[in-house]
């Protein structure tokens, strides 16, 4: 099975500080995605990469910044964290976009205080 | 715009009775069709898709949803619910332009014993 995980379940974190969020796959996929879910809004996506150091932004990258410095591993940066940046935040990837077979990780719920 | 509608927040069922979770859509060209299940804590699993040919698609653990184009819907269907069947479900539709997904704001689903 294809595995997705995020390396925190839960994190707490103050006002203004720098958050990392780490997500690595074990499949070789080439396509990583971060999403935030919030009640109500579903899924917003925040960046997308579909190829080792590449980027994209999603629909609220604002506040966010990426990095994927190897295939496996995609990481969500919070440069300055702001209490409106406590929600669940999830990591997905895919062999193929035009086949959306995403894999999603179990989640880290931030807490921003 | 393209939009997907879960028109139900909220929905509870019995146990052993029949579940339907509507999905609308709002995509100019011809969609694919996806319906997700999110368990308590958990990610999102895929349930079943749908691209082209037959308008009724089989999905995993019981569930089946069916494409009606006329009325740009794709709702999910069970004859008869388990407890394990609580969670949230989330309706998604991909884009062929850049073949990512636009989320539905979810419904949970709870079960009364």
């Amino acid at each position: 099975d294809v595995k997705v995980t995020q390396s925190s379940r839960y994190l707490v974190k103050r006002t203004g500080e720098k958050v990392f969020l780490e997500c690595v796959q074990d499949m070789d996929h080439e396509n990583m995605f971060w999403y935030r879910q919030d009640p109500g809004l579903g899924l917003r996506l925040i960046y997308f990469s579909y190829d080792v150091k590449m980027k994209e932004k999603g629909d609220i990258p604002e506040g966010y910044s990426v990095s994927r410095e190897k295939k496996e591993r995609f990481s969500l940066i919070l440069e300055s964290a702001s209490t409106n940046q406590t929600s669940m935040y999830l990591c997905a990837s895919s062999r193929d976009r035009s086949n959306y077979g995403y894999t999603f990780g179990s989640g880290t719920r931030l807490t921003v205080v | 715009a393209q939009s997907v509608t879960q028109p139900d927040i909220h929905i509870t069922v019995s146990e052993g009775a029949s579940l339907e979770l509507r999905c609308n859509y709002s995509y100019g060209a011809t969609p694919y069709l996806f319906w997700y299940v999110q368990s308590p804590g958990q990610g999102l699993q895929l349930l079943l898709k749908y691209f082209s040919g037959d308008t009724l698609v089989q999905g995993i653990k019981g569930f089946e949803a069916e494409f009606k184009r006329s009325q740009s819907s794709f709702n999910l269907r069970k004859p008869s619910v388990h407890w394990s069947d609580a969670a949230e479900y989330f309706c998604a539709v991909g884009m062929d332009s850049n073949y990512q997904l636009i989320w539905g704001a979810g419904t949970k689903l709870i079960i009364k014993p």
